[in-house]
């Protein structure tokens, strides 16, 4: 079946750094990839939609010069947390689908950021 | 505006017995999606369903069903025959005629020994 990949599945990064989380479609091609994240005991809340060779499309609320998503190649979309701050703590989540208008999203295991 | 709603934030069931989680949806599109997704205390989500607005038949997945009531706007998950290893959080969502999709603010499912 259907695998995405997210790397890393914990990172922990000082306040003014920035991190790079990735998501991989590791046997299908994924035109569109989605970017999630989830508070405490809260639902995923989708924060950009990632197409490939343009631009995201960023939710509204979400700072995009914050959350800066590339999605270079048909399997690969990353997200990059700039200048982190301790409220960035959360966890990311991203999704990918198949072609076809009916294909489930699946989901990469996740990326708990914590900033010190 | 599409919503989903979940109403019910904690559910336990006996092992081995059947559980229904609630979904309720709100959408003017004819033409949706719904979803039911898994997730485990690792954090990574699990598709288990879906439901398509013009299917005539109710989907079933193994031990999954979903009990879709088009005319009351719910979409209930139905797992029979219930084990341990489902303890977990269920979503609900819908996808209508954009790519993305609205998420409930899920469940969390216990399954007592």
């Amino acid at each position: 079946g259907a695998v995405v990949s997210q790397h890393p599945s914990r990172v922990i990064c000082k306040s003014g750094t920035s991190v790079k989380i990735e998501c991989r479609s590791l046997d299908f091609q994924a035109t569109t990839m989605f970017w999630y994240r989830q508070f405490p005991k809260q639902s995923l809340m989708l924060m950009a939609t990632s197409n490939e060779g343009s631009k995201a499309t960023y939710e509204q609320g979400v700072e995009k010069d914050k959350f800066l998503i590339n999605h270079a190649s048909l399997t690969l979309s990353t997200l990059t947390v700039t200048s982190a701050h301790p409220e960035d703590s959360s966890f990311y989540i991203c999704s990918a689908r198949r072609t076809g208008i009916d294909s489930p999203l699946h989901f990469g295991n996740g990326t708990r950021l914590t900033v010190t | 505006a599409q919503k989903i709603t979940q109403t019910q934030p904690g559910m336990f069931v006996q092992e081995k017995e059947a559980v229904t989680l609630d979904c309720t949806y709100d959408t003017s599109d004819p033409s949706y999606g719904l979803f039911w997704y898994k997730q485990p205390s690792s954090g990574e989500m699990i598709f288990l369903i879906y439901q398509g607005s013009y299917d005539q038949q109710n989907a079933t997945e193994g031990r999954y069903s979903l009990n879709f009531q088009k005319a009351r706007k719910s979409a209930n998950l139905v797992i029979s025959a219930s084990q341990l290893g489902d303890s977990a959080m269920y979503f609900c969502a819908m996808k209508t005629g954009a790519n993305n999709l609205f998420f409930g603010t899920g469940t969390r499912l216990t399954v007592i020994p």
